[in-house]
């Protein structure tokens, strides 16, 4: 089935550590997009990528750096995890980076920072 | 600042009608989105609005005034399956989405 996928979807770890969430996405979208949320909050964007080869800080970029080497994959790196960082993370794509392309989410990764 | 409102919780009866309202201050607009985001899952696309009026889509409708910064999302017919928290979020200058906080729908029988 077409669609995002993400991993794990789900994770606990220490503080200090370093941990990569996964995105890849078989829709061949130009647009891919990392948000966390949080209970009380609406989505806030981390990073986005309108195309290959190109990235841009979102709302809430600080502790968080992504790579898109290509259109399928879009991964999430926390270089250092802090409690803070504790949140649903969900990976999300659109055919182009605006307009009236809605954006199709992945099943999110549930992490746990202690 | 750019800011989405949304009431938090609504409760309605299965078969009835309730209308889910969003207003928003944004620096610019391109658009506004709602989502349907059932508890632990990811959220999924319902409408799309960027002129003003009212759209239709079964038993969703969604509609936009722009000078008054306002939507809202008609449920009709609801059923129990539409217990979910549903997503306003709009398409700023920069054509990054803002979301508001959900309303949390719960459907009563």
């Amino acid at each position: 089935i077409a669609g995002i996928t993400q991993a794990p979807t789900s994770q606990i770890l220490a503080a200090g550590r370093r941990m990569t969430l996964r995105c890849t996405q078989d829709m061949r979208h130009n647009a891919m997009y990392w948000y966390r949320q949080d209970l009380g909050l609406g989505l806030r964007l981390i990073h986005y990528s309108n195309t290959a080869g190109t990235t841009g800080k979102g709302e809430v970029p600080d502790g968080y750096s992504v790579s898109r080497a290509n259109t399928d994959d879009f991964p999430l790196t926390l270089a250092s995890a802090v409690p803070s960082q504790t949140s649903v993370y969900f990976c999300a794509s659109s055919e182009t980076g605006g307009g009236n392309q809605p954006q199709h989410f992945g099943d999110g990764t549930r992490l746990s920072i202690l | 600042g750019q800011n989405i409102d949304q009431p938090t919780e609504m409760t309605a009866t299965e078969g009835a009608i309730v209308q889910i309202n969003c207003t928003y201050q944004t620096s610019g607009f391109n658009g506004l989105f709602w989502y349907q985001q059932h508890a632990g899952e990811a959220p999924t696309f319902l409408s799309y609005n960027v002129l003003d009026g009212l759209e239709e889509k079964g038993r969703f409708s969604s509609f936009l005034s722009r000078s008054k910064g306002y939507s809202y999302l008609l449920l009709k017919e609801l059923q129990m399956k539409d217990s979910a928290s549903y997503l306003c979020a709009v398409m700023d200058s920069n054509y990054q989405l803002i979301w508001g906080a959900g309303t949390k729908l719960i459907i009563k029988p």
